[in-house]
């Protein structure tokens, strides 16, 4: 079975903080993909990444970016957290299109 | 562009009941579709998948049926049990092989003994 971990379940940081959230997925897919999800807007695409080294804006790619420096790992930064980044942030990988394997995700509050 | 609309939830049921969530869709070409679950406090997990018109997607008792000329993905389940209560997702992907998928907003579904 596919395994995507997430460093953190829960995780509290203060407004202006640095934020690192890592991802490992263990089926070496090409495709990892970094989402927030909130009540009653479903899952948004923040940004993904195809490849080592390569990555795409989502849809809501401000005040995040990404780095993936191995195929397995794929991590979201947040330069200076905000209120308004409190959330469940999910990771999942893939192969094939749209069959998406996601991690437990991590809720995230910023105070 | 693409998007997926799901009927509002919350959907609550008494266990053995006929599930229905209906989800339509808009999007350019053919896309393939899917229906996630999100159990509490867990990721999503695919839980069936149609790739083309009047294909049938199915597992675990759920089913759906890739209906073009409604734009539609109805999800199904003829007799629901309490374990089936999470929430479930609707997406499509292009075709295409591109990775983006859309998802639904959700519908959460609860059912009771």
């Amino acid at each position: 079975d596919v395994k995507v971990t997430q460093s953190s379940r829960y995780l509290v940081k203060r407004t202006g903080e640095k934020v690192f959230l890592e991802c490992v997925q263990d089926m070496d897919h090409e495709n990892m993909f970094w989402y927030r999800q909130d009540p009653g807007l479903g899952l948004r695409l923040i940004y993904f990444s195809y490849d080592v080294k390569m990555k795409e804006k989502g849809d809501i790619p401000e005040g995040y970016s990404v780095s993936r420096e191995k195929k397995e790992r794929f991590s979201l930064i947040l330069e200076s957290a905000s209120t308004n980044q409190t959330s469940m942030y999910l990771c999942a990988s893939s192969e094939l299109a749209g069959e998406q394997y996601f991690g437990p995700g991590t809720r995230l509050t910023v105070t | 562009g693409n998007s997926v609309t799901q009927m509002e939830g919350p959907v609550t049921l008494s266990e053995e009941a006929f599930l229905t969530i209906n989800c339509t869709y808009t999007a350019t070409g053919y896309p393939s579709l899917f229906w996630y679950v999100q159990y509490p406090g867990e990721g999503l997990q695919l839980l069936l998948k149609a790739t083309k018109a009047d294909d049938k997607g199915s597992n675990k008792g759920f089913e759906a049926t890739y209906r073009k000329e409604t734009t539609s993905f109805h999800l199904e389940k003829g007799s629901v049990q309490v374990s089936d209560s999470a929430v479930y997702f609707c997406a499509l992907v292009n075709s295409g092989g591109y990775q983006k998928v859309t998802f639904g907003t959700g519908t959460k579904l609860q059912v009771i003994p």
